[in-house]
């Protein structure tokens, strides 16, 4: 059973500091990582996708991936309160079948 | 315009009733989703269709049947609701191939 983990928190951070978010995935064989937010009672929206070990960073968010350690995660500098939503790990094969992981509920006080 | 549209956006009914959720997207995709959210978040993949044919069937009970009249549009019909069918459910789209997904605003569904 192909699994994505995520603490599921509430992480809470203050306003200005910088959110890490993890997630751990057991299929080796993944190709494809993502990370989408989603507000209460709003659909899932994708914030970044990474295909390759390293860092990748667009704007106030780095995502970084670990296919040795199987492990992604996602850095939000400078947060701000409408970073306030929870965060899925979403995980894909070769194929088509993307697993999503439970979400971590981020908090940032103003 | 919205790229991926979901109707009804609520739907309340009593168990054992008969109901449909439809789908449409504009985004010119081939492959569409059915996901169901549960109260604790947990987005699960339901089915997975692409360009009319089914490609994903995770272990739904068979009273949830999807339908793909074209491309364009993913319709799910679900037979003797029950208190456990109770979500949200949403719908999504890709390119071929799955990569990033467009969802649907979602249906809230609520069987008394």
């Amino acid at each position: 059973q192909k699994e994505v983990e995520q603490n599921s928190g509430p992480l809470s951070v203050p306003e200005g500091a910088i959110a890490s978010l993890n997630c751990t995935y057991s299929d080796r064989g993944s190709q494809s990582f993502f990370w989408y937010r989603q507000y209460s009672g709003k659909s899932p929206e994708l914030i970044m996708f990474i295909y390759s070990n390293g860092d990748k960073e667009d704007g106030r968010f780095t995502a970084q991936l670990n296919k040795a350690s199987q492990y992604v995660s996602l850095l939000i500098r400078d947060s701000q309160p409408s970073d306030s939503a929870t965060y899925l790990c979403a995980v894909k094969d070769g194929g088509f079948k993307t697993i999503f992981g439970a979400g971590t509920r981020l908090f940032v006080k103003a | 315009d919205t790229a991926v549209s979901q109707t009804p956006k609520y739907l309340v009914t009593q168990m054992g009733n008969d109901k449909s959720i439809k789908c449409e997207q504009n985004l010119g995709h081939d492959t569409m989703y059915w996901y169901k959210q549960d109260s604790k978040k947990f987005l699960k993949i339901m089915f997975s269709y692409n360009n009319k044919e089914l490609i994903i069937n995770e272990t739904v009970p068979n009273r949830f049947s999807p339908k793909s009249p074209d491309k364009a549009h993913l319709n799910l019909h679900i037979n003797s609701l029950e208190l456990g069918d109770s979500a949200v459910y949403f719908c999504a789209s890709s390119q071929v191939g799955g990569e990033t997904q467009y969802f649907g605003p979602g249906t809230r569904l609520l069987v008394l």
